[in-house]
């Protein structure tokens, strides 16, 4: 069965610290990646999606991610994360081989940073 | 502006109660879906519908049920045999190949 393991549940910053969030999923396909955000009291957002090309992905307000298909991974980066970044980030895998759109999400990282 | 409604925003269930939560879309998209988030669990497919009259199961479907009568609709029934509705719900829908999909700011459930 797919699934999509984030490793870390909550992660705490200081403001201008560097970010890494880890994503990892296991499905021998054709895959579509995405990281959504939800940010305290807001819907889920589209934070970036890779369908194919370029393994380095940018998204909005600064943030990337690099997908490498010989570990399955899409980690998402900041390089200096600001406290407006606090929200829970989720990374997502569809496959669209069916073009079902059907999504497999992680469990989430919480992300605090602390002003 | 095109979007997802979800109402209400907050619910509560007494015990044995079926409640309905509503989720219209006016993208003109035809696949949407139901997904429960619990804190720590992410957020889990309940059904899901690819075209009006249609819909299947995800991986928690027990103690739900839904309807696709229309295109922009698509309600979420929790019946009194889900033993634990509390929980955060929330709507999605999808246009087609290679699109993300856009969700509703979503429903949270709470038991009386």
């Amino acid at each position: 069965a797919q699934s999509v393991s984030q490793h870390n549940h909550h992660v705490i910053l200081s403001e201008a610290a560097s970010l890494e969030l880890g994503c990892n999923y296991s499905y021998g396909g054709t895959v579509n990646l995405f990281w959504y955000v939800q940010y305290p009291g807001q819907h889920l957002q589209l934070l970036l999606k890779y369908f194919s090309g370029d393994p380095l992905v940018k998204g909005i307000k600064g943030f990337e991610a690099e997908f490498i298909k010989s570990k399955f991974s899409f980690n998402l980066r900041k390089p200096s994360v600001q406290w407006s970044d606090t929200a829970e980030y989720f990374c997502a895998v569809g496959d669209y081989g069916g073009s079902q759109g059907n999504l497999i999400f992680g469990k989430g990282t919480k992300l605090s940073v602390k002003p | 502006d095109g979007g997802i409604t979800q109402s209400p925003k907050y619910l509560f269930r007494k015990e044995g109660q079926n409640v309905t939560l509503s989720c219209e879309q006016n993208l003109n998209h035809d696949a949407m879906y139901w997904y429960r988030q619990d804190p720590g669990q992410g957020l889990r497919l309940i059904y899901y519908s690819q075209i009006v009259n249609d819909f299947q199961k995800g991986d928690i479907a027990e103690g739900y049920s839904v309807s696709r009568e229309k295109k922009e609709s698509f309600p979420l029934t929790v019946t009194s045999a889900q033993k634990n509705p509390t929980a955060f719900y929330l709507c999605a829908s999808f246009q087609g190949y290679n699109q993300p999909q856009h969700f509703g700011d979503g429903t949270r459930l709470s038991i009386l």
